[in-house]
């Protein structure tokens, strides 16, 4: 099993710019999830997906959109990009009806200028 | 309202000694779960231990312990026999209710291990 991969793992955007930040799984996980992490912040919550077909928005959603086709994929999109996003993301899945432990990619570094 | 409080930004440890890295968290679920990730400089989330609201013994796996005080609301991590692989970025996390795995993380403590 892979895991848990995104890509790219870097990414320089210019304002204004859209991009699409890939995510998938092989585990069959239900359950995925995006997150942001700042400085000193800790990782923030910016959209969830209990399945295929359903998503949901989380505590920072603004400025990004994200669809669940497949069980496997959860891409995110970067609408308009702006300097406020730029961070680090990880996505993250898990298997419903358990722990609810979240198993994190590797994370992508987004600059945008 | 700040729902994980990772009070220690930072800390310093002798090879070989054990620490206690402190979290709080603010809930008015009775079912919740508590979990502690390591982020080391290469940036990947390694998830380290969880505790669950009604565990009613604290959790361990290998040398890191989970010291859940319920009433005070508090789930410390405990390293013992610390080692250079230990430094690292710390969080804390919780997910409330039985059913909603949305995370709520702290700010994280950062684990200097001196040799």
């Amino acid at each position: 099993n892979a895991g848990v991969t995104q890509t790219p793992k870097f990414q320089v955007l210019k304002t204004g710019q859209s991009m699409t930040l890939q995510c998938a799984q092989d585990m069959n996980h239900e359950y995925m999830s995006w997150y942001r992490q700042d400085p000193g912040m800790g990782l923030r919550l910016i959209h969830y997906s209990v399945g295929a077909g359903i998503t949901d928005q989380g505590e920072v959603p603004n400025g990004y959109n994200v669809s669940r086709s497949t069980t496997e994929d959860f891409p995110l999109r970067l609408l308009s990009a702006a300097p406020s996003q730029t961070s680090v993301y990880f996505c993250a899945s898990t298997v419903s009806g358990t722990t609810g432990t979240q198993y994190f990619g590797p994370g992508t570094r987004l600059l945008v200028l | 309202a700040q729902k994980i409080t990772q009070t220690q930004p930072g800390m310093f440890v002798q090879e070989k000694e054990a620490v206690t890295l402190d979290c709080t968290y603010d809930t008015s679920d009775q079912s919740y779960g508590l979990f502690w990730y390591k982020q080391p400089s290469s940036g990947e989330m390694i998830f380290l231990i969880y505790q669950g609201s009604y565990d009613e013994q604290n959790a361990t796996e290998g040398r890191y312990s989970l010291n859940f005080q319920k009433a005070r609301k508090s789930a410390n991590l405990v390293i013992s026999a610390s080692q250079l692989g230990d430094s690292a970025m710390y969080f804390c996390a919780m997910r409330e209710g039985p059913y909603d795995y949305k995370l709520s993380f702290g700010a994280g403590t950062t684990v200097t291990v001196r040799a």
